[in-house]
């Protein structure tokens, strides 16, 4: 166990439908990555926040976005969803000075 | 663009032997570089780091090395058990502002474990 939370493990929706995604870090961690992980593209960096600001954008698309909230815990809005948005979603959370991210076991999003 | 890569898409080992996998990146200006284990179903799972400015660097069972010549990193799994069967990714970082950038992963070697 990672000690990073990520709700929902799955969900299924439809096209141009919007979902959030959350997840909840390690304790102590102030900084939240969310990755991509298709068949295609591999594991793609998509935005992170460090606590409580973005400091760092990705390959995110313009219908996502993401916030940081003062308890630290994260949520990624995926909006206008196509069927190409089916993939799994990642947080990760690392200490400060720290190389080592700590990555949830995803959220699987699947779009119908 | 800048990529991290890795030369193939699937090894296969006989439990008990080395194994080797291979990543070729090409950001030189990368801090440190990662190699990460994830298994079926699961999240990716830190197993090593190393440094921009180190060229080796040992943990249980596992050695990295970085050749920074040839942009070059292994990972090498010392007499490969059942557990080690996962997909493993190198992965590019680096620091700005006192934390850790997003990474940059490559593609993935599948390892497969032969009993």
């Amino acid at each position: 166990d990672s000690g990073v939370t990520q709700t929902p493990k799955h969900l299924i929706t439809a096209t141009g439908q919007r979902v959030t995604l959350r997840c909840s870090p390690r304790s102590g961690d102030l900084s939240v990555y969310w990755y991509q992980q298709s068949l295609d593209q591999g594991l793609q960096f998509l935005i992170q926040y460090y606590n409580g600001e973005e400091r760092a954008k990705g390959n995110i698309l313009e219908r996502f976005s993401a916030q940081q909230f003062p308890d630290l815990h994260s949520e990624l809005n995926l909006s206008s969803l196509e069927l190409g948005d089916s993939a799994l979603y990642f947080c990760a959370s690392s200490p400060t000075g720290s190389t080592e991210a700590f990555f949830g076991q995803g959220t699987r999003l699947t779009v119908v | 663009g800048e990529s991290v890569g890795l030369h193939l898409p699937t090894l296969s080992v006989q439990e008990g032997d080395n194994s080797i996998i291979n990543c070729a990146y090409s950001n030189s200006a990368s801090d440190y570089f990662i190699w990460y284990k994830q298994e079926s179903g699961k999240g990716p799972q830190f197993i090593i780091d190393i440094r921009s400015n180190m060229d080796k660097r040992q943990g249980q069972r596992v050695t990295v090395l970085l050749n920074k010549t040839v942009k070059h990193l292994s990972l090498q799994i010392a007499a490969t058990q059942p557990g080690d069967s996962a997909v493993y990714f190198c992965a590019e970082g680096g620091y700005s502002g006192g934390g850790a950038d997003g990474l940059t992963f490559g593609k993935g070697t599948h390892l497969i474990i032969q009993p």
